[in-house]
């Protein structure tokens, strides 16, 4: 069974910082993996995602992620936060084929908190 | 272009009610899956529909259900609730269903069982 594993539940930071939020997967076959920003009381909004060709992809608002496939990690990074990352992120894999339309698989998430 | 639309945003039930929550696709899509969000168990998919019918399924109880009408907008109806179904219920919408596609989610609907 596939899982999604975020190595922190909770990530603090200074403003200006670098970030880094880990993710790590399970998976035997090829996935697609995502990441989302989900704001206080909103819905899921995607950041980026990975589905084939370069390793390294750039999302919205100033992150990027590397797809490491003998890691199998897809860890988000960001060089410079600001207070309005503030919020929950969420790295998620998807498969094709019957039985795996619509399905995302999330990890538990991990709370961006940016310090002034 | 419009995005996912889910009415209403905030719903209270009292245990043993039902419940209907609606989701309107981004226009084009034609597959809309539900997922429910709770601190405890995160995020997990609860099952997807696909040309008014019903493609693949999480691993919910049949109080769950769910169905799609022919301009794709999709509802979910829960029964006999229980205090732990209070959530937060989002709906995401592709243009097939598949991963490739890319998923849009609304701002979903805020259960509260009481």
């Amino acid at each position: 069974a596939q899982s999604v594993t975020q190595l922190d539940s909770q990530v603090p930071v200074f403003e200006e910082a670098p970030v880094e939020l880990r993710c790590n997967y399970s998976s035997s076959v090829s996935v697609y993996l995502f990441w989302y920003v989900q704001y206080p009381n909103q819905g899921l909004q995607l950041l980026l995602k990975y589905l084939s060709g370069s390793t390294l992809v750039k999302g919205i608002n100033g992150f990027e992620a590397e797809f490491n496939k003998s890691q199998t990690s897809f860890h988000l990074r960001k060089p410079s936060v600001h207070i309005s990352d503030t919020a929950e992120y969420f790295c998620a894999v998807g498969r094709t084929g019957s039985g795996n339309t619509g399905k995302l698989i999330f990890g538990q998430g991990t709370t961006l908190q940016v310090k002034p | 272009k419009a995005g996912v639309t889910q009415t209403p945003r905030y719903l209270i039930k009292t245990r043993g009610q039902q419940v209907t929550l609606s989701c309107s696709p981004i226009s084009g899509h034609r597959s809309v899956s539900w997922y429910q969000q709770t601190p405890g168990q995160g995020l997990q998919f609860l099952f997807e529909y696909f040309s008014e019918t019903q493609r693949n399924k999480g691993n919910f109880p049949g109080r769950f259900s769910g169905r799609q009408f022919s301009n794709s907008r999709s509802e979910m109806n829960v029964s006999t609730l229980e205090l732990g179904d209070s959530a937060l219920y989002l709906c995401a919408s592709s243009l097939e269903g598949g991963a490739l596609d890319g998923y849009t989610f609304g701002s979903g609907t805020r259960l509260t069982v009481v």
